[in-house]
């Protein structure tokens, strides 16, 4: 199963709302999750089960979608967003991740 | 407190062979499926290989199948990556990685990771 991010990379302002789309080459229901990563660092689970968030995570990070259509939204990005997202897909196995988006500051 | 943390990597030649370690505490080890997920420098993340808690399934990425073995010892909390065979394009991070929950046989979101452990094939 093959999963396509867009776009690789953003640029935005403090406050902006942000979305991110993760496609999936065939359906997965919703096994889904979405992962925030910061450089030199490990990444972190922020959304699974599509739209579950995970505990400690801030509430403007929300997941949805199912099937193959998959989104990402930050509603307001915050100084600590600023870093690279990926989604991966918990179907089956091999569990893979989509290509990356870069979150930068505009 | 939930901790995993990988040991092992290091320098290697081309061709040559590393045994990467992760070592878990602070949860019932034995009973989740363990992931090992690679980053090579620059580039995004790839999923390597996972085992079953019992240890008697295991799963391979194309890239990684006959050349890596995955394993663990439960007595020791321990995870382990033979790496064999190894190929420029292997240099990595090796992240060791657990799953949220123990009922999907490893099919699941990671929401613990190691540190880390860096591999480096080169001449």
């Amino acid at each position: 199963i093959q999963l396509t991010q867009s776009p690789s990379s953003l640029s935005a302002s403090v406050g902006d709302r942000v979305t991110i789309t993760c496609r999936a080459s065939q359906g997965i229901s919703s096994y889904l999750a979405w992962y925030q990563q910061k450089p030199g660092k490990a990444p972190k689970l922020l959304i699974y089960a599509a739209s579950t968030l995970q505990s400690g995570v801030p509430s403007r990070f929300s997941g949805s979608g199912s099937g193959t259509d998959f989104t990402l939204t930050i509603s307001s990005l915050q100084p600590e967003d600023f870093a690279t997202y990926y989604c991966q897909q918990l179907n089956s196995y091999s569990l893979t991740f989509g290509g990356g988006t870069k979150v930068e500051i505009k | 407190e939930v901790q995993l943390l990988e040991s092992g990597g290091g320098l290697v030649q081309p061709g040559g062979s590393l045994r990467l370690s992760c070592a878990a505490s602070g949860f019932t080890f034995s009973s989740y499926a363990m992931s090992w997920v690679r980053q090579a420098p620059g580039k995004g993340l790839e999923w390597v290989s996972a085992i079953s808690g019992s240890g008697g399934s295991t799963y391979y990425a194309d890239s990684v199948k006959g050349r890596f073995t995955i394993s663990r010892d439960n007595s020791k909390n321990t995870l382990y990556l033979q790496m064999n065979s190894l190929r420029a394009e292997d240099t990595a991070v090796y992240y060791c990685a657990k799953p949220i929950t123990m009922v999907r046989g490893g099919t699941d979101a990671f929401d613990i990771w190691g540190q880390g452990t860096m591999v480096t094939v080169s001449s």
